[in-house]
């Protein structure tokens, strides 16, 4: 099983500039959560979808879009880049009363 | 209050000493616990759950005390690979999240 994946790992936006982050699990969890991580800082949940067709705005939604049109994918959405985005990028998944699965990290850049 | 909270550290300890993290959270009600272990620019990774009559593994022993709300995380004979922020993980006022406390982290030292 690939768990989470998230892509790209890396990337640098200019201001103004739009992009998705990707998302996509393999383990059939109706659970998913997008978190941003800033250096030196805990995470903080942006968006969660308890499953396909529902989503949620969690503690820090602005400036962000999801979607979930399908159990396994579930992409966060920038559309206009603020530096204040600048952050590590952390996508999880989750079934029942277990814990959570990360993804590897999107690496945002905003200049 | 914070929902989680934790002393961030960092504890500097040499290598094969014990060290215990203790984690209070605020929601009598919840019902799941665990530490994750998170290593500089890498992902969270479960460590441990933690049962409410303890449990371990192998170096490692978490304990959860309702009355008192929090729990523990005993890392005996520490080595360098130890060397990480550990994060105390319970499932919030939402019964599908999990809630993250700040972190401890710890520095192993030969």
């Amino acid at each position: 099983n690939a768990g989470v994946t998230q892509t790209p790992k890396f990337r640098i936006l200019k201001i103004g500039q739009s992009m998705t982050l990707q998302c996509t699990q393999d383990m059939n969890h109706n659970y998913m959560y997008w978190y941003r991580q800033d250096p030196g800082m805990g995470l903080k949940l942006i968006y969660y979808s308890v499953g396909a067709g529902i989503t949620d705005k969690g503690e820090v939604p602005n400036g962000y879009n999801v979607s979930r049109s399908t159990t396994e994918d579930f992409p966060l959405r920038l559309e206009l880049a603020a530096p204040s985005q600048t952050s590590v990028y952390f996508c999880a998944s989750r079934q029942g009363n277990g814990g959570y699965t990360f993804g590897s990290g999107t690496r945002l850049t905003v200049v | 209050r914070k929902e989680v909270e934790q002393d961030p550290g960092p504890f500097n300890v040499p290598e094969g000493a014990t060290v215990a993290f203790n984690c209070t959270y605020s929601n009598s009600a919840s019902q799941s616990f665990f530490w994750y272990r998170q290593d500089c620019r890498k992902e969270p990774k479960l460590l441990m759950s933690v049962y409410s009559s303890g449990n371990e593994d192998g170096r490692f022993t978490a304990q959860l005390n309702r009355a008192s709300q929090y729990i523990s995380l005993l890392i005996r004979d520490s080595k360098l690979s130890d060397s990480a922020t550990y994060l105390c993980v319970v499932n919030g006022d939402a019964g599908n999240m999990l809630t993250f406390g700040g972190g401890t982290r710890l520095m192993v030292k030969p």
